[in-house]
């Protein structure tokens, strides 16, 4: 079965210094990959996706992530936080090759301080 | 991208009330959907999935009598909680995908239910 693991459910940081949510995956095959971010009381925006095409995978706002196999990890980073990037941020896996459910991670909550 | 629409953003009703949460595919077709459902600071559960013209494929747990799930057309899908209970208050969130598979997923902006 298809899981995501992340790693930490907090992280706070200083506005203008990097950002790692850490999110690990357990999968029977080659998975696909999202990170999707949520603002308070909103929906889910898809920040960036593994499709077995690149490793490193560049999104919206400045971030990226990279598909590690070897470490089953697909952690996401951006090299400097703004204020607007505080927000709740999920690691999602798809179920299996040929249908579209999502598996959530438990969610990391991005502080970020002036 | 593609747009999904949930409706209503907020609803509060009493206990014993049921209550219809909409999702609708505004640009697209969406011949499956699926309902999610968050609990304060926390992840994202499967519910159920929609079919279009069939029945929805719920997941383990989840009372399919008490969450009704109706996908009439292509573009819309409805969530109706019945004889809704204290406990049911939560964050409902409904996607779409486009096709082909394992492309993004379009969310909408989630109906947040109290139950009093």
């Amino acid at each position: 079965a298809q899981s995501v693991t992340q790693l930490d459910s907090h992280v706070s940081v200083s506005e203008g210094t990097p950002v790692l949510l850490r999110c690990n995956y357990s999968s029977s095959y080659s998975p696909s990959l999202f990170w999707y971010v949520q603002h308070p009381n909103k929906g889910l925006q898809l920040l960036l996706k593994y499709t077995s095409a690149a490793t490193l995978v560049k999104g919206i706002n400045g971030f990226e992530a990279e598909f590690k196999k070897s470490e089953t990890s697909f952690h996401l980073t951006k090299p400097s936080a703004h204020m607007s990037d505080a927000a709740e941020y999920f690691c999602v896996v798809s179920v299996s090759y040929n249908t579209d459910k999502l598996i959530f991670g438990t969610g990391t909550r991005l502080q970020v301080f002036p | 991208g593609a747009v999904v629409s949930q409706h209503p953003s907020r609803v509060i009703c009493k206990s014993g009330t049921s209550v219809k949460i909409e999702c609708r595919s505004l640009d697209f077709q969406a011949t499956t959907m699926f309902w999610y459902r968050q609990f304060p600071k926390k992840s994202l559960m499967l519910m159920a999935t929609s079919n279009e013209g069939s029945k929805a494929t719920y997941e383990q747990g989840v009372e399919k009598d008490k969450f009704l799930i109706n996908h009439a057309s292509l573009t819309l899908s409805t969530l109706t909680v019945t004889s809704a209970h204290p406990e049911d208050s939560s964050f409902y969130i409904c996607s779409a995908q486009t096709r082909p598979r394992n492309t993004e997923a379009f969310f909408g902006q989630g109906t947040r239910l109290t139950v009093v």
